[in-house]
């Protein structure tokens, strides 16, 4: 199972382009890296995941090198509502243990 | 589609005592895994039941324990509670098995949790 290594913190103003970045240096060939967002007293909810390249969905981009040791999460023009905690998480489910690490406390400044 | 359910909301015990959580997955999934939240320790993943049986579980004491229901909803118990078994408790339900093409295999929907105070 592979381990994630996270900022524990970042901060960034309304507006900008927030990028999050996740190490996995261990990640096996079925793993698939997914991130998910929590607030706080809430369930973790799912953003995107990824194998390798690039994906895209209505909230985020998912930036995957090919080495796949690493992947960074962007999210476009933040607002105050997306502070939050942001975890990754690579794994390739089925008889796998999902970790979450400790995850990465988004602050959003107006 | 219904979300993932999970009772009670609030549950505050005494030591010793014994809580048992309650948890409805999405209609169609198979899988539910169980965690434990806590502000020290993060997330902490404690089991998962995919059809009936327990397929993985995490390094938590025996005291810690579940089961699921042919209908896929399952239960989670504690026994002899301890102060340091106050925490958010999370139930995610997914498909479990590979699902369609565009799905996302291995996403996890999760329920509001279960906040549990031990006094």
């Amino acid at each position: 199972l592979a381990k994630t290594t996270q900022p524990i913190s970042m901060d960034s103003y309304e507006g900008q382009e927030v990028n999050i970045t996740c190490s996995h240096n261990n990640i096996a060939t079925n793993d698939y890296i997914t991130w998910y967002q929590q607030f706080p007293s809430q369930g973790p909810r799912f953003i995107i995941q990824g194998y390798k390249t690039k994906v895209t969905n209505e909230v985020a981009s998912l930036f995957i090198p090919a080495d796949r040791k690493s992947s960074t999460l962007s999210l476009p023009r933040v607002s105050l509502s997306d502070t939050a905690v942001y975890y990754c998480l690579a794994y390739s489910g089925g008889y796998q243990k999902v970790t979450f690490g400790t995850g990465t406390k988004l602050q959003v400044i107006p | 589609k219904a979300g993932v359910t999970q009772t009670p909301r609030y549950l505050i015990k005494t030591r010793g005592q014994q809580v048992t959580l309650s948890c409805s997955p999405i209609s169609g999934h198979r899988s539910v895994s169980w965690y434990q939240q806590t502000p020290g320790q993060g997330l902490q993943f404690l089991f998962e039941y995919f059809s009936e049986t327990q397929r993985n579980k995490g390094n938590f004491p025996g005291r810690f324990s579940g089961r699921q229901f042919s209908n896929s909803r399952s239960e989670m118990n504690v026994s002899t509670l301890e102060l340091g078994d106050s925490a958010l408790y999370l139930c995610a339900s997914s498909l479990g098995i590979g699902g369609t093409t565009g799905d996302n295999l291995y996403e996890q929907y999760f329920g509001p949790g279960t906040r549990l105070t031990v006094t």
